[in-house]
């Protein structure tokens, strides 16, 4: 089966830096991915990362280690709109090859 | 057009009551997914249609019935509902089955009452 475990919630000021940690357990694992999802809204992509080491998109960075089986997002520079949940997902051949979603962290940004 | 639009936005039905949630994308993605999703829950999957055929179903009741009319289309019919079904119901798309980005829709809200 699978398991994933994230923080339940962050909070930090704007501007700080905040990073978002997710340990997995997979059948078979394939990747993992980070979704933003606001209050109301549709999850959003982030990131996937498939190969250890750390990707960088502007503001967001996503981190993976296979060999111990997590994960992190990093958020710098952070907004007010930044406060959201956030999800990692894991691929799984386990699952069908398919994602499953983690608990989510909840991120609140201060002013 | 890289969205994933989705209808109705809200919907409120009767435990007798016959319903359709759609959704519909025009990236020519070949899989597409119905989750559920509960407040302050993660998505939870209920089906995958890879190149229209239904290649996974999470266990899930049979009050819900999926239908891929096309590539393009995605319906989920709903029949006797049970209160604890209201959640937020999240269509889907990726590229292929294996695509390492999901593009989701608003959802429709549904509540059961």
């Amino acid at each position: 089966g699978q398991s994933l475990e994230q923080p339940s919630e962050v909070t930090a000021v704007e501007g700080a830096i905040v990073q978002i940690n997710c340990t997995y357990q997979t059948s078979g694992f394939y990747g993992l991915s980070w979704y933003q999802q606001h209050d109301g809204g549709a999850p959003t992509f982030l990131s996937y990362n498939a190969l250890d080491g750390l990707e960088e998109t502007g503001r967001f960075s996503s981190f993976l280690s296979r060999s111990d089986s997590y994960g992190y997002l990093l958020l710098q520079e952070l907004q007010m709109k930044d406060s959201a949940s956030y999800f990692c997902a894991v691929r799984d051949h386990g699952y069908g090859q398919n994602f499953v979603f983690g608990p989510g962290t909840r991120l609140s940004v201060l002013p | 057009d890289t969205e994933v639009t989705q209808t109705p936005k809200h919907l409120v039905m009767g435990m007798t009551n016959k319903k359709s949630l759609k959704c519909e994308q025009h990236m020519g993605h070949r899989a597409m997914y119905w989750y559920k999703q509960k407040a302050k829950k993660p998505p939870e999957l209920m089906f995958v249609y890879s190149y229209e055929k239904l290649s996974i179903n999470e266990s899930v009741p049979s009050r819900f019935s999926p239908e891929c009319p096309n590539s393009s289309l995605l319906n989920l019919h709903l029949h006797a509902l049970q209160p604890e079904d209201s959640a937020l119901y999240l269509c889907a798309s990726s590229q292929d089955p294996r695509g390492e980005k999901l593009f989701f829709g608003s959802g429709t809200q549904l509540s059961v009452l």
